[in-house]
């Protein structure tokens, strides 16, 4: 079946860095786009970028624009954040999530798990 | 970007309809049909319940359904669970490679 596994959350002080990856299974990792969607603690969902299908074109929120770098390797089915300058605002659950089959911008499905980020002196 | 307008919360009781609406302006919900919604069970992953405005991926109940009228889309759930109280998201295209969520909805079962 369809599945998205995230690792690489954990603790980081404010202005370090931290590197994401979502291993993905079950489907044809290069046919898609992917995205990165973001959960603060108690609050709602926030898109953070999107890659597609082949890595060629990445887009991002103006509120991770300069910070964060979207990547994928499909030779190895994993998708990446790179996210660096973080800061205490940046603290959530981040999710990886494939984009729709025909237009990568029409849906989220399925979804990982999520892992956390903590921004904290 | 900002986000699009929900209700804080909603609620019916079991076997009931209720409406969720999701408010945009003409540069996202009203300009086009990407719109999609999200259910979020406590402490879990969400899940995709509507795309493109009034699709339902398989294995969707029929009880979900969507639609849109002018910058206003719409999550009507029919015949009321107990298993629907749930956190649910709108989404749309914002236009310039741009996506913006909903603030969510908190759906009690009465």
């Amino acid at each position: 079946q369809v599945q998205l596994v995230e690792s690489g959350g954990g603790v980081v002080q404010p202005g370090g860095s931290l590197r994401l990856s979502c291993a993905a299974s079950g489907f044809t990792f290069s046919s898609y786009a992917m995205h990165w969607v973001r959960q603060a603690p108690g609050k709602g969902l926030e898109w953070v970028a999107v890659i597609s299908y082949d890595g060629s074109n990445t887009y991002y929120a103006d509120s991770v624009k300069g910070r964060f770098t979207i990547s994928r390797d499909n030779s190895k089915n994993t998708l990446y954040l790179q996210m660096n300058s973080l800061r205490a605002e940046d603290t959530a659950v981040c999710y990886c999530t494939r984009g729709g089959s025909g237009t990568a911008m029409t849906q989220f499905d399925p979804w990982g798990q999520g892992t956390l980020v903590t921004v904290s002196s | 970007q900002s986000a699009l307008t929900q209700p804080p919360s909603a609620s019916g009781s079991p076997g009931q309809s209720v409406i969720i609406s999701c408010t945009g302006t003409s540069s996202d919900i009203g300009g086009y049909n990407y719109v999609s919604w999200y259910q979020q069970h406590p402490g879990k992953a969400p899940k995709l319940m509507i795309y493109e405005v009034s699709k339902r991926p398989s294995g969707v109940p029929d009880r979900f359904s969507g639609s849109k009228s002018g910058n206003t889309a719409s999550l009507t759930v029919s015949g009321l669970q107990a298993e629907d109280e749930a956190d649910y998201y709108c989404n749309s295209y914002a236009g310039s490679n741009n996506l913006v969520f909903g603030g969510g909805t908190k759906l009690t079962v009465l």
